[in-house]
């Protein structure tokens, strides 16, 4: 089948770094998203990644291990600003050819003073 | 500066009734989704076309709900007939190429 797993909750301090895990398992993987939500606000994109390895983009990194079905997305100097939810989205292709994105359903950043 | 838009934001109605949301992609992307988001399950995707032909659509309960794309610049979502457990936010998002999702600021749904 098909899932993705986050936790649901995490808090971490102005400053700080924090690691956002995702697990998933997938038939046809060809990639993985992070998006990031505030409360109230739509889906914005922060990261692909399709090969093992790390991905850096200022403050924020993703990294991905297919052979684990693991990635993380790490967030350095934590501003008041990152409060939100943390979607991991895996792009899963069938064999007609034919994808989907199927989100895990996020993960809670509170950053505190 | 070109975003996903999205009409109407919030919806108020009564179960029973005809619910239309309507979704503008970014000119140029070929392919449209519709997502449904709510606290217990978070983002669903409901169905997604590309170069306005449905390519997917098992996400979404056929009884009561249809999607359609009648033209390049306007995709539609439709439940009829409303029931509270449609109570969700509705997201439209448009991409080219399989990458990035540019997602719209969603329609907020109330079925009472």
């Amino acid at each position: 089948g098909q899932n993705i797993d986050q936790p649901t909750e995490m808090t971490a301090t102005e400053g700080a770094i924090v690691q956002i895990n995702c697990t998933y398992q997938t038939s046809g993987f060809n990639g993985l998203f992070w998006y990031q939500q505030h409360a109230g606000e739509a889906p914005t994109f922060l990261s692909y990644n399709v090969l093992d390895g790390l991905e850096e983009k200022g403050r924020f990194s993703s990294f991905l291990s297919r052979s684990k079905g693991y990635s993380y997305l790490l967030l350095k100097e934590l501003q008041m600003k990152d409060s939100a939810s943390y979607l991991c989205a895996v792009k899963d292709t069938r064999a007609s050819g034919t994808y989907k994105y199927i989100f895990g359903t996020g993960t809670r950043l509170k950053v505190l003073a | 500066d070109a975003r996903v838009t999205q009409t109407p934001r919030h919806k108020v109605t009564e179960m029973g009734q005809e619910v239309t949301m309507r979704c503008q992609p970014i000119l140029g992307h070929n392919t449209v989704f519709w997502y449904r988001q709510t606290m217990m399950q978070g983002l669903e995707l409901l169905a997604y076309f590309r170069n306005r032909a449905p390519l997917d659509d098992s996400g979404m309960p056929k009884d009561r709900f249809s999607a359609e794309m009648p033209d390049a610049t306007l995709a539609t979502l439709k439940i009829q007939p409303s029931e509270p457990r449609d109570s969700a936010v509705y997201f439209c998002a448009s991409n080219l190429g399989g990458w990035e999702q540019y997602f719209g600021p969603g329609t907020r749904l109330t079925v009472t």
